[in-house]
């Protein structure tokens, strides 16, 4: 069964940094590209980042380009969002999700809660 | 960035009843939307991919059409276990972008 699991969320001052990991089980992790997508309290779903299989090509959102940065570890089969210069509109739940099909999304994790407030 | 509408933001409705929700986007995207459900405290569950296609294990309830800028999510016979959030997505470009979710209620 497919696992996909968040973690290092957690408060954080404005202009902080942070690390989230999402660590996958249950299938060939080097076999897929991978995304992190966040939502703020009560808002909708937005898309963030994404890593090709390689982990040689990532995209960004505008959003986050320049201070968030996407990585992956095969042998860890494990996925990263590092976080830098954090603003309080920053603040969501942050998931981590498997790419079924180029841009859609078969297997989400539970989420991680990153709040920036001072 | 393609921008995408729902409508409408949210209906109540009866169990068994048929309930569709649409999705438009601002330029044609051909068939690359997906539908996600959300129930509060949850991650997104994926439901339709490319417009039309369920996704395994999903109800048969639950389908998806439309092409270009039109799309439409249609549940026939609501469950209980229906009432939630519902998200269209476009994967045609990045950064891929949502609807602003539909809450269907009681």
């Amino acid at each position: 069964e497919v696992h996909l699991v968040e973690s290092g969320g957690g408060l954080v001052r404005p202009g902080g940094s942070l690390r989230l990991s999402c660590a996958a089980s249950g299938f060939t992790f080097s076999s897929y590209s991978m995304s992190w997508f966040r939502q703020a309290p009560g808002k909708g779903l937005e898309w963030l980042s994404y890593i090709v299989i390689s982990g040689g090509t990532t995209y960004y959102a505008d959003s986050v380009k320049g201070r968030f940065t996407i990585s992956r570890d095969g042998a860890e089969n494990s996925l990263f969002l590092h976080m830098n210069s954090l603003r309080a509109e920053d603040t969501a739940v942050y998931y981590c999700a498997r790419d079924h099909l180029g841009g859609v999304f078969d297997h989400w994790g539970q989420g991680t809660l990153v709040t920036v407030s001072s | 960035d393609i921008q995408m509408t729902q409508s409408p933001s949210s209906l109540s409705a009866s169990i068994g009843a048929r309930v569709s929700i649409t999705c438009r986007a601002s330029q044609s995207i051909t068939r690359n939307l997906s539908w996600y459900q959300q129930k509060p405290g949850r991650a997104p569950k994926l439901l339709i991919y490319v417009a039309s296609n369920l996704q395994s294990g999903v109800p048969s309830r639950f389908s998806g059409s439309g092409s270009g800028t039109d799309f439409t999510l249609t549940i026939s016979g609501l469950q209980r276990e229906d009432f939630a959030t519902y998200y269209c997505q476009q994967s045609y470009s990045t950064p891929w972008t949502f609807g602003q979710g539909t809450k269907v209620e009681i």
